[in-house]
C-alpha cells in the first residue's frame, strides 16, 4: 500500500520557466492538500482539492499558481514564470472522504523541492 | 480553529520520556487535539489525536487535562530518531474544515 507519492523530488528551474509538481494520493483517498514550506519557515496551507473540484484555495498566491486534481491521474501544482522566491519544499497530503468521526488524518508525501536559479 | 501555544524548543536525554506540552485554552467542545511531527526535510507525520480521553498508540501517548485546556504528548523512550519539530493542532474534523493549520511547533532535540 504505497503512501502519498510526489514527483519530482527535486526540480531546478530558471526564472521565468514553469514548474509542475505531481502528487498521487494514497489508494482510496479522494482528498488532496498542498502545502509550501519556505527555507527555515513553517508549513503553509495552499489549496485543498477533491476530484475535479477545488474546495479551498485560500492559501494560494493570486497569480502564477494553479492546482488541479483531475478525474484520472495525479494532482498537479503548477507554477508559471517562477521567481527565486518560489524556491521551497512543496508537500502534498491526502485523506479519505471526511466524516465527523474524529479521524480525518492527513498523510503527507516526502515533498518536492523546487530550486529557482 | 482554537489557537495553540507550544514551547519553541526542548531537549530530552535519549532513553528518557519526552513530554511535550500544548496549551489550547480556547478549545471548544467538539474540537480534537492532533499531533504531527516533521523530521528534518521530511513530510509531516501523524502521531496521535484525541478528543477528551487519554489516548495511546505505538508511537506515543496523549494526555488531555480534564478541562481540555491543555495536553501533553509523551514519547515514552525517546531515541535520536525522535528529533523533530512537533506540532499540536486543534480543530473540528469534518466537511468544510479538512485542512490542517500548522503553527511554529516545538523543536525537540534528543541528546545522546
Amino acid at each position: 500500500n504505497a503512501g502519498v507519492m510526489q514527483n519530482p523530488r527535486h526540480l531546478v528551474r530558471r526564472r521565468g520557466q514553469e514548474a509542475r509538481l505531481r502528487c498521487s494520493p494514497m489508494k482510496g483517498h479522494s482528498h488532496v492538500y498542498w502545502y509550501r514550506q519556505l527555507p527555515e519557515e513553517g508549513l503553509k496551507f495552499m489549496v485543498y482539492l477533491q476530484k475535479e473540484n477545488i474546495i479551498d484555495e485560500s492559501g494560494m498566491p493570486k497569480e502564477r499558481f494553479s492546482a488541479e486534481f483531475p478525474k484520472e491521474g495525479p494532482s498537479i501544482l503548477r507554477i508559471q514564470q517562477v521567481v527565486r522566491g518560489d524556491s521551497a519544499a512543496y508537500f502534498c497530503a491526502s485523506s479519505p472522504k471526511t466524516g465527523n468521526t474524529g479521524a480525518n488524518v492527513l498523510t503527507f508525501g516526502a515533498g518536492s523541492r523546487l530550486t529557482v536559479l | 480553529d482554537a489557537k495553540t501555544t507550544q514551547p519553541p524548543s526542548m531537549d530530552c536525554a535519549e532513553g528518557r520520556a519526552a513530554n511535550l506540552p500544548c496549551n489550547h485554552s480556547t478549545i471548544s467542545g467538539n474540537e480534537y487535539v492532533y499531533w504531527y511531527r516533521q523530521i528534518h526535510s521530511q513530510g509531516p507525520q501523524y502521531i496521535i489525536h484525541g478528543l477528551k480521553n487519554n489516548e495511546t498508540n505505538e508511537m506515543a501517548s496523549l494526555i488531555i487535562t480534564e478541562d481540555r485546556k491543555s495536553s501533553t504528548l509523551i514519547l515514552p523512550h525517546a531515541t535520536l530518531r525522535d528529533t523533530a519539530v512537533y506540532y499540536c493542532i486543534v480543530r473540528v474534523p469534518g466537511p468544510g474544515n479538512e485542512k490542517l493549520t500548522f503553527g511554529t511547533g516545538t523543536r525537540l532535540t534528543i541528546i545522546p
